[in-house]
């Protein structure tokens, strides 16, 4: 069974920039979350998309958005980037439903800025 | 606000010296305690989940344990390849049910 994919791996951008990830979830899995990890600040949760709809959202600003397809795969963009924004970028799918703490990380998208 | 702790931030050992980490945390009503690992680059890996104060879960060199208030990650005779970041994450009862990590335990394991 094929694990959760994240594309793309590596990529460098300028201050201004605008950035989209994407993530396949596991197949069958409808929840895919998307956290931030940085060195500071550890892994903090950005969002949660299940059956195409947001259905949480954790405390960052409105640059950061996400969106879920009908096959459940997920991009998340953000916008006008600032160097702080430079990060571990991790997806994470889970097979939905009443949620569970039991989630599938891809080996995430590493965004720098500069 | 949850909130979760771990420590020692970094631990170094040696092949075959055993040790626990720490995950303090706190929490209206535990739903859920989970144990993730980290390879370097990598996504987290799910190790365990606990419920319930008392409960113990095993997995090779790996033991985990819950009380009220913490748990404890055993590692028994570690090897070089357990080296590694382990997350802890709790999950609350009601409200939102997204997990709240802690920023983890670097362990090294020297040969």
């Amino acid at each position: 069974k094929a694990g959760v994919t994240q594309t793309p791996r590596y990529l460098i951008k300028t201050r201004g920039q605008q950035v989209t990830l994407s993530c396949s979830p596991i197949s069958g899995h409808r929840s895919v979350s998307w956290y931030q990890q940085t060195p500071g600040q550890g892994l903090q949760f950005l969002f949660e998309y299940f059956s195409e709809t947001q259905r949480n959202k954790g405390n960052f600003p409105g640059r950061f958005s996400g969106r879920q397809f009908s096959n459940s795969r997920s991009e998340m963009n953000v916008s006008t980037l600032e160097l702080g924004d430079s990060a571990l970028y991790l997806c994470a799918s889970s097979p939905g439903g009443g949620g569970t703490g039991e989630l599938f990380f891809g080996e995430g998208s590493r965004l720098t800025v500069l | 606000e949850d909130q979760v702790t771990q420590s020692p931030e970094a631990l170094r050992l040696q092949e075959g010296e055993s040790s626990s980490l720490n995950c303090s945390y706190t929490v209206s009503g535990l739903r859920g305690l989970f144990w993730y690992r980290q390879d370097p680059g990598k996504g987290p890996e799910f190790l365990f989940t606990l419920y319930s104060a008392g409960e113990e879960k095993e997995k090779e060199r790996l033991k985990a344990t819950l009380t009220k208030k913490e748990s404890f990650l055993h590692i028994t005779a570690p090897k070089p390849e357990d080296s590694a970041t382990y997350l802890c994450a709790v999950q609350a009862l009601g409200g939102s049910y997204i997990p709240t990590f802690g920023r983890g335990t670097s362990l090294i394991v020297h040969p």
